[in-house]
């Protein structure tokens, strides 16, 4: 009963360096979001879809992309690494009204 | 501007102590409210959603209240255990023009002390 699975757990970057955020679920929810935590604020919205074959924007989607491969996989990419993006994001599943499934996380430092 | 405001920022309990943490809510139009807890290193989990017509949620010793009226909900933890340790997440789902959105609060901080 896996529920949402990230990988990697911990990465390390040089700034400009490019890296994709993987995240499977197995629950069969139509709505995957991708969330960054920083200390001092709230959960962040990055990027998120509503179902398989679409994404939209979040909050803070600059110097992000992401694709929803299928319905079981949302992928998040930094293109161009910047420190400002150090920070734990979380992938998180659910269906319309019902609450976010989360990973465990990926902690990324770039430096 | 819609807000989520929880408080105690921190709090330590002896094991075995009740405790209510709080949460303030400025979102409107109001969809539901839900409360999170969040384990050191891990991701956040569910502990209840409810929508404006619930006053009162229980899951095992965790209980939410909200009054809609004045935009107040509460949790509160009776007789604490140690794996209550964890930071507890107010979210508030509103809307923002036609889309529906999540405003995060910034959690309390419990520790739940032997």
């Amino acid at each position: 009963n896996a529920g949402v699975t990230q990988t990697p757990k911990f990465q390390v970057l040089k700034t400009g360096q490019s890296m994709t955020l993987q995240c499977a679920q197995d629950m069969n929810h139509n709505s995957m979001y991708w969330y960054r935590q920083d200390p001092g604020m709230g959960l962040r919205l990055i990027y998120y879809s509503a179902s398989e074959g679409t994404t939209d924007k979040g909050e803070v989607p600059n110097g992000y992309n992401v694709s929803r491969l299928n319905k079981r996989e949302f992928s998040l990419r930094l293109e161009s690494a910047a420190p400002s993006q150090t920070s734990v994001y979380f992938c998180a599943s659910s269906e319309i009204n019902s609450p976010l499934h989360f990973g465990n996380g990926t902690r990324l430092t770039v430096t | 501007k819609n807000q989520v405001e929880q408080s105690p920022q921190s709090l330590i309990i002896l094991e075995g102590k009740n405790c209510t943490l709080q949460c303030n809510y400025t979102v409107s139009p109001f969809s539901n409210l839900r409360w999170y807890k969040q384990d050191t290193g891990r991701g956040p989990v569910s502990l209840t959603i409810m929508t404006f017509s619930e006053n009162t949620k229980s899951n095992g010793r965790y209980t939410a209240t909200l009054d809609a009226d004045t935009k107040q909900s509460s949790l509160h933890i009776t007789a604490s255990q140690l794996s209550d340790s964890a930071s507890y997440i107010c979210v508030v789902s509103g809307y923002a023009g036609n889309n529906r959105k999540l405003i995060w609060g910034l959690g309390t901080s419990l520790a739940v002390n032997p």
